[in-house]
């Protein structure tokens, strides 16, 4: 079945550490996105990539790092600049649809990083 | 600034109730209004779409509605189960936006058997 994979499912890291987080999508989607949730608030953007070798920053990508180096893959590394980085994240992705705003966005299971 | 808001927070129902979630915008200006349903502690899942020149989606028990002039978009959810229950949450597409959507915060829901 196509879809998004996340992983880990839960992760812990010690204050100064760098962590990776991947997501593997087999949709054939040439749009992938980074969220993070956070209790009470709506999701924000953190990345997003429309094309291999290419992405751009969201509203909250200070202290954050992403890669695209295929069209499958779009890890997010949260790095020791992010201050508060305990939160839901979430991946997604979407076709580029000829109509702007008619991609459908599919989701992947999230990941939930605490520091310790 | 488009900002997104969903009123109430929370909300809980006896089973069998057809109940509305709300969603308000403060841009008119946008290409489509998103429902989504996200259970504890998972991904999101699509539920409606809803492009700025139609004024509702239906699927199943569900029937999303947009009014952009008055910044509105109601989730009818008819013949409530306890299946139901999650968070429900809306997001927004702005004319220009290049592919961001704002979000709401969501509405948790619990249907009580």
């Amino acid at each position: 079945d196509g879809g998004i994979t996340q992983s880990p499912k839960y992760l812990f890291r010690k204050e100064g550490q760098n962590v990776t987080l991947s997501c593997e999508q087999n949709l054939n989607h040439d749009a992938m996105y980074w969220y993070r949730q956070d209790p009470g608030q709506g999701l924000r953007l953190i990345y997003y990539s429309q094309i291999v070798n290419d992405f751009q920053k969201g509203d909250i990508a200070e202290g954050y790092s992403v890669s695209r180096e295929k069209k499958e893959s779009f890890p997010l590394t949260v790095t020791s600049a992010q201050k508060n980085p305990t939160a839901f994240y979430l991946c997604a992705s979407s076709t580029l649809a000829r109509v702007q705003g008619a991609n459908v966005l599919t989701f992947g299971a999230g990941s939930r990083l605490t520091v310790l | 600034k488009q900002e997104v808001t969903q009123i109430p927070a929370a909300l809980s129902v006896p089973e069998g109730e057809n109940l509305v979630l709300n969603c308000s915008f403060t841009d008119s200006a946008i290409y489509n209004l998103q429902w989504f349903r996200q259970d504890p502690g998972k991904g999101l899942t699509s539920l409606l779409l809803i492009q700025s020149s139609q004024r509702e989606q239906t699927s199943g028990r569900l029937n999303a509605s947009l009014d952009k002039s008055s910044g509105r978009s109601t989730l009818y959810i008819a013949a409530s189960q306890p299946g139901d229950s999650a968070t429900y949450l809306c997001a927004v597409k702005g004319v220009g936006s290049n592919y961001q959507l704002i979000w709401g915060a969501g509405t948790k829901l619990i249907i009580k058997p």
